[in-house]
């Protein structure tokens, strides 16, 4: 419905791995945000893309990393996996002005062991 | 006080019921509030915007108290349907946004 993809959609990894996750979509949002949200909680903003550069980063650590690209498809990826990183992880686009009024694909369920 | 703050669920109501969830917020120059439906293991869509003091879509209202910090959401006639977790959302500084945890409602028959 909002033409937002993300892949893949189920993931298990083990502690100690690394993990890129995916998202692209059919029209030119130019803004994309990434989410985790664990089970019960919010969605917990990691950080902001906006013409391939980042434009803001919530309390994630450096291992939390992402790439925008220029046909605005976007990767997160995580270094050494934790136990505690297991969620689902949100992929959000938006256009620049209207930024939040997010479109959310329908995110990756990761779950690391 | 925490950047926003939800009340605590489930809120669990019969068919035809009006409920109503209450969000604070800390950030008191915050302009523009969101509210987010989450239906179960699926991702957030958009329900209202709020830019004044409220806006009105169909059975959802959405009020704003801008003196006492909080926003409301109302729902009028509920359905089976409307049963999900409702997200209220509050743009943080830089106009990051800010995501409360949400508010669970069960609407039984």
């Amino acid at each position: 419905e909002t033409g937002v993809t993300q892949s893949p959609t189920h993931l298990i990894k083990t502690r100690g791995q690394q993990v890129t996750l995916r998202c692209s979509s059919q029209s030119g949002h130019n803004t994309v945000s990434w989410y985790q949200q664990a089970l019960g909680q919010g969605p917990q903003f990691i950080f902001q893309y906006y013409r391939e550069e980042e434009n803001g980063r919530g309390n994630f650590p450096p291992r939390f990393s992402g790439l925008q690209f220029p046909n605005y498809s976007s990767e997160l990826n995580v270094n050494a996996l934790e136990l505690d990183d297991s969620a689902l992880y949100l992929c959000a686009k938006s256009t620049a002005g209207v930024a939040e009024t997010q479109y959310f694909g329908p995110g990756t369920r990761l779950l690391v062991l | 006080r925490k950047e926003v703050e939800q009340d605590p669920g489930p809120f669990n109501v019969p068919e035809g019921a009006t409920v109503a969830f209450n969000c604070t917020y800390s950030n008191s120059a915050s302009q523009s509030f969101f509210w987010y439906r989450q239906d179960c293991r699926k991702e957030p869509k958009l329900l209202m915007s709020v830019y004044s003091s409220g806006n009105e879509d169909g059975r959802f209202t959405a009020q704003l108290n801008r003196a006492s910090q909080y926003i409301s959401l109302l729902i009028r006639d509920s359905k089976l349907s409307d049963s999900a977790t409702y997200l209220c959302v509050v743009p943080g500084q830089d106009r990051k946004l800010i995501w409360g945890l949400g508010t669970s409602l069960a609407v039984n028959p």
